[in-house]
Formats: C-alpha cells, structure tokens, sequence
C-alpha cells in the first residue's frame, strides 16, 4: 500500500470562493483519482490526475470547476471553484498500485471534508 | 440500471455470528472485484479483493466470486462490534472501478 496524506482535513467556505486540496503520496504512483462522496452516499469519481498533462474527468465533472494539478509522481491538487452549497462534501484521493494481481489496486487518502456555506 | 448494486442495510447480526453481505454487477466484462470497509467519519479501507471465480479467504473474511451470476459476496466469521461499518463494494477493469452504495453493517453485542 502507501501513504497518503491531504490537506485540510476539514474547511468551512463561504459560497462563491475556492478551495483547493492537496494530496501527497510516499512514492511514486502513476496513477492518482480524486473522488467526492457525499452525505450518506458511495464515492463518485471526479477524474484521474494525469501526471504531465490535463486530467480525465468523469461525466457530469468538468474542468471550469474542479481544476487539476499533477506536477510530479507524488503530488496532485484540486481545487474546488466557486463553490455553492451543494458543493459540501468529502474529497478523497486515491492512487492504484499493482500489488500482486492482475488489475490495480486502490488505496484512499484520509479525506477533506468540505462545508459550504 | 446501477453498474454496482448493494442493499444498504443496515444488516444486523449478533457477535460471533458470520456476516454475509452482497454485491451484484452490470459489466461482464469486469476483471476485479474489492471489498472495502468504511468506519464513520473515515476513507475507505481495502480489506479484500478477489480476482477469480471461486472462494478467497483471509483470515476471518471470506470472498466470493461467481461471474456467470454477476456475483460477488463477502463473510465475516466470529463478527465482532468492532466491524460494524460500511462495507463498499467496487468492481473494475484494469484501472477503474465503479463502488456501489455499501451496506451498513451492525454487529450487536
């Protein structure tokens, strides 16, 4: 597995700003996800870093708003722009690692959670 | 149609007992299938993956596959109160996966 850590853990915004989180890994991972999960729900994929160019992102997630960073193998930020209520959420990222099998595996950060009011 | 489908539980059952919780899937071309376990307020932990059709066991957990029925089950023998959680199934290909709902899981002392 590996350790991951982001950062904040928690933040309080008002409408119309943006956040951004950060996530940094103990080595060097291809391949980075950022997920949200809402109150009571599963996790939705937003996109997948990409390290050296532009992010994948998922249906219904688009650039404009939730813009990602990808600067080396260890490092990724998204930044949650203007943000309205319905923002407010957990942000986790995750890195998939072979570990064995013939498929990735994955493996999530600590979380940031997100209130906006 | 939901690719992942769980049901949400909550899925109640006494200390000691197995736990048997379940999962289907829509893809059938789906290569890998994880268990994950998420405590209330925490991120996702891999508890358990299985790759293969059959029976994948790891200590007081148990997985099964069965792809001809799209199927994909996870026990828990001896349930203790401290794995009372949410249990997040996720089924991919080579590098994605898709989680479903979870299922809550209470072990009851």
């Amino acid at each position: 597995s590996a350790v991951i850590s982001q950062k904040p853990s928690r933040d309080i915004c008002q409408r119309g700003t943006s956040l951004t989180i950060q996530c940094q890994v103990d080595s060097q991972v291809t391949m980075m996800f950022w997920y949200r999960q809402q109150p009571g729900q599963s996790l939705t994929l937003i996109a997948t870093a990409n390290q050296g160019s532009e992010a994948t992102y998922e249906s219904g997630f688009v650039i404009d708003k939730f813009p990602i960073s990808r600067p080396n193998l260890t490092f990724s930020t998204l930044t949650v722009s203007n943000m309205s209520p319905e923002d407010s959420s957990i942000y986790l990222c995750s890195v998939a690692l072979l570990a064995g099998g013939p498929a990735y595996e994955q493996y999530f950060g600590p979380g940031t959670r997100l209130t906006v009011t | 149609q939901k690719e992942v489908e769980q049901n949400s539980g909550p899925l109640s059952v006494p200390e000691g007992a197995i736990a048997s919780l379940n999962c289907t899937y829509s893809d059938r071309g789906s290569q890998s299938f994880f268990w994950y376990r998420q405590y209330s307020g925490k991120s996702p932990e891999l508890i358990m993956f299985i790759y293969s059709n059959g029976d994948k066991e790891d200590g007081r957990f148990t997985a099964q596959l069965n792809k001809a029925s799209q199927y994909v089950s996870l026990l828990i023998r001896d349930s203790q109160p401290s794995d009372s959680a949410t249990y997040l199934c996720a089924v991919g290909g080579y590098q994605k996966v898709t989680f479903g709902t979870g299922t809550k899981l209470q072990v009851i002392p």
